[in-house]
Formats: C-alpha cells, sequence, structure tokens
C-alpha cells in the first residue's frame, strides 16, 4: 500500500524568509510525486512534479522540490516567502511500477507567511 | 484552453435523497477523476473515467457512481446519501498516464442534513 506524511499540519514563516513543507511518503515501487496548492473554497492548482531525472524540481510561483530517495521524502521549498504563498499544500504520491494509479494524496499543510 | 468546471457550487441535500454532480473537463483531456475532500482532510480517490469506462476505484461503495461522456464530460452520482457524504467534491481532468498531471476543477460544496 502507498502513504503520504505531512507531518506538520502548520508552518508559520515570516515574509522574506525561506519556506520549507516536508513530505515523506511510502510506494511498493517506485514514485511519481506532486504538490499541489489549495486556496481557501478553490479546488487544487498544481505547483511540480517528480517524474524521473534530476532530484531538485522546479515549479511555479517560484516554488521548488527535492526528491530524496533514501529518506523518502519529496520536501517543497520556496527561497523566499510571501503573504500570498499563504494556503494549504498537499503532496501526493502514485506509485509507477507497483501497478496501482490510484494517488495518494497527504492531509495537508496550512503555510502561514506573516507580514 | 478551457480549464476543468464543475457545476453546481454548492448544494444541500437531505439524508437519503440522491445528489448529481457534474463535471467538464479541460480541453484535449480525456480522462477524469473525482475526489472527496472532507473537511481538514485530504483529497479521497473516489473512482476515474478514460473513454467512457471506469478504470479505477477507490474505497468507495456502490451508491457512488459515475458517467463519462463521448466529449469527455463526467457525472458523479451519489444514492441514499448520509450526513459523511458532506464534503467537497473535485473533478480532476488529465490526459492518460500515471505521470500524468491531473487539473483540478473548483468543486462542488455537497451538505447533507
Amino acid at each position: 500500500a502507498q502513504s503520504v506524511a505531512q507531518p506538520e499540519d502548520q508552518v508559520n514563516v515570516a515574509e522574506g524568509n525561506p519556506l520549507t513543507v516536508k513530505c515523506t511518503y511510502s510506494v511498493s515501487g517506485n514514485p511519481y510525486l506532486f504538490w499541489y496548492v489549495q486556496y481557501p473554497n478553490r479546488g487544487l492548482q498544481f505547483l511540480l512534479k517528480y517524474i524521473t531525472g534530476d532530484n531538485l524540481v522546479k515549479g511555479s510561483y517560484g516554488f521548488e522540490a527535492e526528491f530524496n530517495k533514501s529518506q523518502t521524502s519529496f520536501h517543497l521549498k520556496k527561497p523566499s516567502a510571501l503573504v500570498s504563498d499563504s494556503a494549504l499544500y498537499f503532496c501526493a504520491v502514485r506509485d509507477r511500477t507497483g501497478g496501482s494509479y490510484i494517488p495518494t494524496f497527504g492531509r495537508g499543510t496550512s503555510l502561514i507567511v506573516h507580514p | 484552453e478551457t480549464g476543468v468546471t464543475q457545476s453546481p457550487t454548492h448544494l444541500i441535500k437531505t439524508r437519503g435523497q440522491q445528489v448529481t454532480l457534474r463535471c467538464s473537463s479541460q480541453s484535449g483531456h480525456n480522462t477524469v477523476s473525482w475526489y472527496q475532500q472532507a473537511l481538514g482532510q485530504g483529497p479521497q480517490f473516489i473512482f476515474q473515467y478514460y473513454r467512457e469506462e471506469e478504470n479505477g476505484r477507490g474505497n468507495f461503495p456502490p451508491r457512488f457512481s459515475g458517467l463519462q461522456f463521448p466529449n469527455y464530460s463526467s457525472e458523479l452520482n451519489v444514492n441514499a446519501l448520509e450526513l459523511d457524504d458532506s464534503a467537497l467534491y473535485l473533478c480532476a481532468s488529465s490526459s492518460p498516464g500515471l505521470e500524468e498531471t491531473q487539473y483540478f476543477g473548483p468543486g462542488t460544496r455537497l451538505v447533507v442534513l
């Protein structure tokens, strides 16, 4: 079975500081990994994904994430946070070799960027 | 390029009733997935449709059913509504393939009283 853990319900950061939102995963095979952002009363917006190749993935709005196979992690990062980055962030995994294409989402991390 | 749209935006039903939610996929996408997002939770996969056939289902009972039409739009039907069915229902469209990005609609907020 596959799973995703987002260990922090909430992350607080000051505007201009770097931010990290953590994600760890478990799959039987090799993963496809995704990050989405959700603003209040809205659907999910795609930020970035890891498919294969370079472990550092760059995405929308200045976000990036690093795939670490040994630590089974895919943490989301941004060098300088903006107040407008405040939202709910979801990590998701699909097992590309385990036979199940059903995606699993984490419970989400609320990012609050203080002015 | 038209994004994913869903209707209605909000819906209030009572226990035991039936509901139909609708989704129009993004142009060029032939795969539609439905998710249930309860308050404070991540989206839970309900099922996926590809070329008008269900090709994957999560851990949801048979009273959750769906359809996909030739234009790739889709419906989610829920019979015998229960209080726990209250949630945001999200539709996502994509091209087929595990690596493909899913693009989400704004969701339908269902309240069951």
